[in-house]
């Protein structure tokens, strides 16, 4: 089984709303990542766990909080979003953040819609 | 600073076609580049994998070459069909860590 799921598949809130997205991945994989992607351009990274641990925090507003309860799921919740914040939010995980041979694996993705 | 640039920006071919898509990086030190092909509002799914020694690789009728020389690679779709109608995402892995850098993507659209 190589997927990774993501909930909800779309989601509109609105500023004031408090939502959260979530991952799930059962290959055994210790890195998980959250990727925002806006239209025609490609995913940019956003938060990486490694070992259930925050990892790497690319200067992401705190308005997007991020939570690995487990090695299997990966949440990300947000809070008084912008609607510069409307992309699709792609979640991927991989064997080891560490090791750079090990391929990305990433969901289908939750399309947001800040109101 | 590591980039990964791709041309054409989109391109329109007709079914049955084939058609080549380039990538041109500055990822150092370099571990692999990889093809990812994404739908509209998909995740992207991996084509290829390539590292430092591999020239070519195939994948049903998707070909990849890198030219680690040139810091050059090329995804080659042949026969197209109408599901191959995508953006497709060049990635390139640098050798520490697993921290991707991302092309901006070729978008192909096949017409019947």
């Amino acid at each position: 089984d190589t997927e990774v799921t993501q909930t909800p598949k779309h989601l509109v809130m609105g500023m004031t709303n408090k939502k959260s997205l979530k991952c799930e991945q059962h290959m055994g994989h210790r890195a998980m990542y959250w990727y925002k992607q806006k239209a025609k351009k490609p995913p940019e990274l956003m938060f990486v766990y490694s070992y259930e641990k925050l990892s790497i925090n690319e200067s992401v507003p705190s308005r997007f909080s991020p939570e690995c309860p487990n090695s299997s799921l990966l949440n990300l919740h947000l809070h008084a979003l912008q609607p510069e914040d409307s992309a699709l939010y792609l979640c991927a995980s991989s064997q080891d953040h560490g090791v750079s041979s090990y391929e990305q694996y990433f969901g289908p993705g939750t399309r947001l819609t800040v109101t | 600073k590591n980039q990964v640039e791709q041309s054409p920006q989109s391109l329109i071919i007709l079914e049955g076609k084939n058609c080549t898509l380039q990538c041109n990086y500055t990822v150092s030190p370099f571990s692999n580049l990889r093809w990812y092909k994404q739908d509209t509002g998909r995740g992207p799914v991996s084509l290829t994998i390539m590292t430092f020694s591999e020239n070519t690789k195939s994948n049903r009728r998707y070909t990849a070459t890198l030219d680690a020389d040139t810091k050059q690679s090329s995804l080659h779709i042949t026969a197209s069909q109408l599901s191959d109608s995508a953006s497709y995402i060049c990635v390139v892995s640098g050798a520490a860590g697993n921290k991707l850098t991302f092309g901006g993507g070729t978008r192909v659209l096949v017409k019947p």
